[in-house]
């Protein structure tokens, strides 16, 4: 199991939308419909965004959408706002019980 | 609420052994699977290991596979995470996280704990 690969940082003004990309491999993105992704603001624990690639916890605001293509999962954050800063991890079933994190991206509010 | 409460963590040399423990409440514990993740402070998520509802589905991250050994006690709502032969690497922020479904391919962790700190020194 090799950490998923995300860019290290994504930057973008408010009101734009910026798109965190998640790269895995045929072993976990690219089989399994089971990619979540989590923002973690400093100091507190995760919060999920999203799951199962596309769908979003009851509440959560539409701005955060789920996608995949292949072996590569994004997620879009439209509308960016200055409490969208923060830390974002995606993750995924990667069979036989076991799953993997991506190496996570710093979403900067300009 | 869901509150989930770790303990156990600490400082203990290399190649000893911990024994990490969650308390779960607020929830049906025995319907859902848990997870442990870790966190190096300041560093990125790295999920160790996974059980599902009735233990049938059990998973490790490749690099504590052989060392560490999850179980959970539904009867006692608690989960637990022995780990042997510990290391350096191993310093990190343990979590116990709640899956939204009980089985083995259940990406959604929505609930998390605050963590209990180990670190391994000598």
């Amino acid at each position: 199991q090799s950490a998923l690969t995300q860019p290290a940082s994504v930057s973008g003004s408010p009101g734009q939308s910026i798109t965190i990309s998640c790269t895995g491999t045929t072993s976990d993105v690219g089989t399994y419909n089971l990619v979540s992704w989590y923002q973690q603001h400093p100091g507190r624990a995760p919060k999920v965004i999203t799951y199962d690639v596309s769908e979003r916890p009851s509440g959560l605001s539409n701005r955060f959408s789920g996608s995949k293509s292949g072996n590569t999962a994004s997620l879009t954050i439209s509308g960016l706002r200055a409490e969208d800063e923060a830390d974002y991890y995606c993750c995924s079933y990667a069979g036989n019980g076991a799953y993997v994190f991506g190496t996570g991206t710093k979403v900067t509010v300009l | 609420e869901v509150q989930l409460v770790e303990s156990g963590g600490g400082l203990v040399q290399p190649g000893r052994s911990l024994r990490l423990s969650c308390a779960a409440s607020g929830f049906s514990f025995d319907n859902y699977a848990m997870h442990w993740v870790r966190q190096v402070p300041g560093k990125g998520l790295e999920w160790v290991s996974s059980i599902s509802w009735k233990s049938g589905s059990i998973g490790y991250a490749d690099s504590v596979k052989g060392r560490f050994t999850i179980s959970r006690d539904n009867a006692k709502k608690s989960l637990f995470l022995q780990m042997n032969s510990l290391r350096r690497e191993d310093t990190a922020l343990y979590s116990c996280v709640k899956a939204s479904c009980g089985g083995g391919g259940c990406a959604l962790l929505d609930s998390w704990g605050r963590g209990t700190l180990v670190a391994v020194s000598s």
